[in-house]
């Protein structure tokens, strides 16, 4: 079964220093990508960052990168120098191929919160 | 701007009577979905669309509609809320593959 296990559901970082949060997936499937979103309290869903399964370089954005491990099925979101406004809930979503079309898995998030 | 547009925003209703949550997009994407956010469950895909008069389930499709009849729309219904369908529902649109999607801002639905 397709899943996505974001064993942290709260964090806490210091202003500036940086914070990993972890994603493992599971699929059989051999062609996925592995998405980062940011939720502020405001509600709005933000993509932050995209990882192809056949990408042998890790994704980075600014500030932020996607630490794959392919055969390990992870892909944690490590956030350099943290900033206040980085407070926020993140999901890691996997995208599929399925006999329909394309489907999205969530896992359930970390609420992130970085002190001053 | 390119954007994905909900209405209403926010809606409390009933059980029993009969809602449609509009989504719309300018962005002339061909897949477009719906989600809901539960605490604790992340966002769970109820039903997606791959381009006009296609349409297809996500993983918790039961008591929803959808349909698209034109590219940029794609309306939710609840023909017979329940208050277990009480969430926050988020439609989604991107172009077709492994891309990103992008969200409208939010319906929050309370069914009493």
């Amino acid at each position: 079964a397709q899943k996505i296990t974001q064993t942290q559901p709260g964090m806490f970082v210091q202003e500036k220093e940086a914070v990993t949060l972890d994603c493992t997936y599971d699929t059989s499937d051999q062609s996925y990508g592995l998405f980062w979103y940011k939720q502020p309290s405001s509600g709005e869903m933000i993509f932050l960052i995209y990882q192809g399964s056949y990408d042998e370089q890790n994704a980075t954005e600014g500030r932020y990168s996607l630490n794959f491990q392919k055969a390990r099925k992870s892909a944690n979101l490590v956030i350099s120098a943290s900033q206040l406004g980085d407070s926020a809930m993140y999901f890691c979503a996997m995208r599929r191929i399925d006999t329909g079309g394309f489907k999205t898995i969530f896992g359930a998030g970390t609420r992130l919160f970085v002190k001053a | 701007e390119a954007q994905v547009t909900q209405n209403p925003r926010y809606l409390i209703t009933v059980t029993g009577k009969k809602l449609t949550v509009t989504c719309s997009q300018n962005m002339n994407h061909e897949y477009m979905s719906w989600y809901r956010q539960d605490p604790g469950l992340g966002l769970r895909q109820i039903y997606y669309s791959m381009n006009v008069e296609v349409t297809d389930k996500g993983d918790v499709p039961e008591g929803y509609k959808v349909s698209r009849k034109e590219k940029r729309n794609f309306p939710l219904i609840l023909e017979s809320p329940s208050p277990n369908q009480t969430s926050l529902y988020f439609c989604a649109s991107s172009r077709q593959g492994l891309y990103e999607q992008y969200f409208g801002p939010g319906t929050r639905l309370t069914v009493t």
